[in-house]
């Protein structure tokens, strides 16, 4: 069983818009990492940001920690048809540092 | 250079039989992990090797499930009499740190196995 969630499950908008999607989870984490998966292809690492950050970006990527919350949300902005994809949050706990513990997945659609 | 590559990248097994999936982690990559990724699910934990050792096969479903990664480098995941339920992407992702967890995990592209 995965802790945690992603929401929403699903999100679809126009390019050129901004999508944010939330991740949640129950125990402390050593850190968390955002991963993109296209359809039928592997996992994509975007950002990885560690307990003590709470903001991190990469280019039209912003992630956000607030680990008081125990969640975390990812910013694209000035969304293309090319983000089309899932996105993972995955975190590894801070009493076992190596095993990443995946969400369930937002799966993002972005109409041309 | 090359990323993790897994192969066959698909899989159909009749229920019953026994099927062997390959992961060629990035060359130096001390830490292998393998995944199980259901449709409409994110990737669960199966298993953990530093080097040749297996230190965590805590996720692994049940004792038809087997993996080995007897040099240090390439592995295998095996399973033994498949069945309906062991459908599913399994994902292979190597990290170069000893599995502190400070490393970002490299994925491969997966196998998509059916069992019918």
């Amino acid at each position: 069983s995965q802790q945690g969630e992603e929401d929403p499950q699903a999100l679809s908008i126009q390019e050129g818009e901004n999508a944010t999607m939330n991740c949640s989870y129950k125990t402390s984490i050593n850190n968390l990492q955002w991963y993109r998966q296209n359809s039928g292809r592997g996992l994509v690492h975007l950002i990885l940001i560690r307990s003590n950050e709470r903001e991190k970006h990469s280019g039209r990527l912003r992630v956000t920690l607030d680990t008081s919350k125990k969640s975390s949300s990812l910013l694209i902005t000035a969304s293309r048809a090319a983000d089309t994809a899932s996105y993972f949050c995955a975190r590894t706990r801070a009493s076992g540092t190596y095993k990443y513990i995946f969400g369930t997945g937002t799966r993002l659609k972005v109409l041309a | 250079g090359a990323g993790v590559s897994q192969s066959p990248r698909y899989k159909v097994a009749k229920r019953g039989q026994d099927v062997a999936l390959r992961c060629d982690p990035i060359s130096g990559h001390v830490s292998l992990f393998w995944y199980q990724q259901a449709l409409g699910q994110g990737p669960e934990f199966l298993t953990y090797f530093q080097n040749e050792a297996q230190l965590d096969k805590s996720g692994l479903p049940s004792d038809r499930f087997f993996a080995e990664r007897p040099e240090g480098s390439v592995s295998t995941l095996k399973i033994q009499r498949t069945q309906q339920e062991d459908s599913a992407v399994y994902l292979c992702a190597s990290s170069h740190n000893r599995g502190k967890g400070r490393n970002e995990q490299f994925f491969g592209p997966g196998t998509r196995l059916t069992v019918l």
